[in-house]
């Protein structure tokens, strides 16, 4: 199983630019997630997906969208990039939901940075 | 917003000595998670506390969890140099649908 998969591993976008960030799990895991981390602030969750179909807002939404249209894939779009969405991106997968005392699988992240 | 804050920030230590690492947390809690993050990689799930439970452990490392403080403690015994790396707190809240808060973390250095 290669778990967790992101792509790219690093990338370069200029202010106005929209591009997506790819996710993509083979574990057959009903939950994903996308965290950005930046310094000194943890991971904060952006968007998750409870399933094929379903999607919700986390903590910091503003600026990202998401689809899932499949179990595997989790796209996180940024529909027109900011310096402030320079981060590190996390896609995670878990087999249950978290509240329900479940592990998070992450990927190994994107690094993003918007001049 | 963060619930779990992670106590001290950055901690170096021998390779053998003992590593203990804190977490504090605000409102009651179904789970708490500690993760591993080596430098440029992604995190690594190490060991999950319901809030029934009041100790775990698994090989080398020991959590505990005090509700009525509402704290746990992450401990590594016979620390290695392999060892070193970011490690962060997780809380889950009760209630249902509730999401995994993520501390700031506490940065391990062990020197061989």
């Amino acid at each position: 199983n290669a778990g967790v998969t992101q792509t790219p591993k690093f990338q370069v976008l200029k202010t106005g630019q929209s591009m997506t960030l790819q996710c993509a799990q083979d574990m057959n895991h009903e939950y994903m997630s996308w965290y950005r981390q930046d310094p000194g602030m943890g991971l904060r969750l952006i968007h998750y997906s409870v399933g094929a179909g379903i999607t919700d807002q986390g903590e910091v939404p503003n600026g990202y969208n998401v689809s899932r249209s499949t179990t595997e894939d989790f796209p996180l779009r940024l529909l027109s990039a900011a310096p402030s969405q320079t981060s590190v991106y996390f896609c995670a997968s878990s087999p249950r939901l978290v509240w329900m005392g479940s592990e998070q699988f992450f990927g190994p992240g994107t690094r993003l940075t918007v001049l | 917003s963060q619930q779990g804050e992670e106590d001290p920030q950055a901690l170096s230590i021998q390779e053998g000595e003992n590593a203990t690492m804190n977490c504090s947390y605000k409102t009651s809690i179904n789970n708490l998670q500690w993760y591993r993050q080596n430098s440029g990689r992604g995190l690594v799930h190490l060991i999950l506390i319901r809030s029934n439970e009041r100790e775990k452990h698994s090989g080398r490392l020991r959590v505990t969890l005090d509700t009525s403080k509402k704290s746990s403690s992450l401990l590594i015994t016979a620390s290695r140099a392999a060892d070193t790396a970011s490690y962060f707190c997780a809380t889950v809240p009760t209630g249902a649908n509730s999401k995994l808060t993520f501390g700031k973390g506490i940065t391990l250095s062990v020197r061989p």
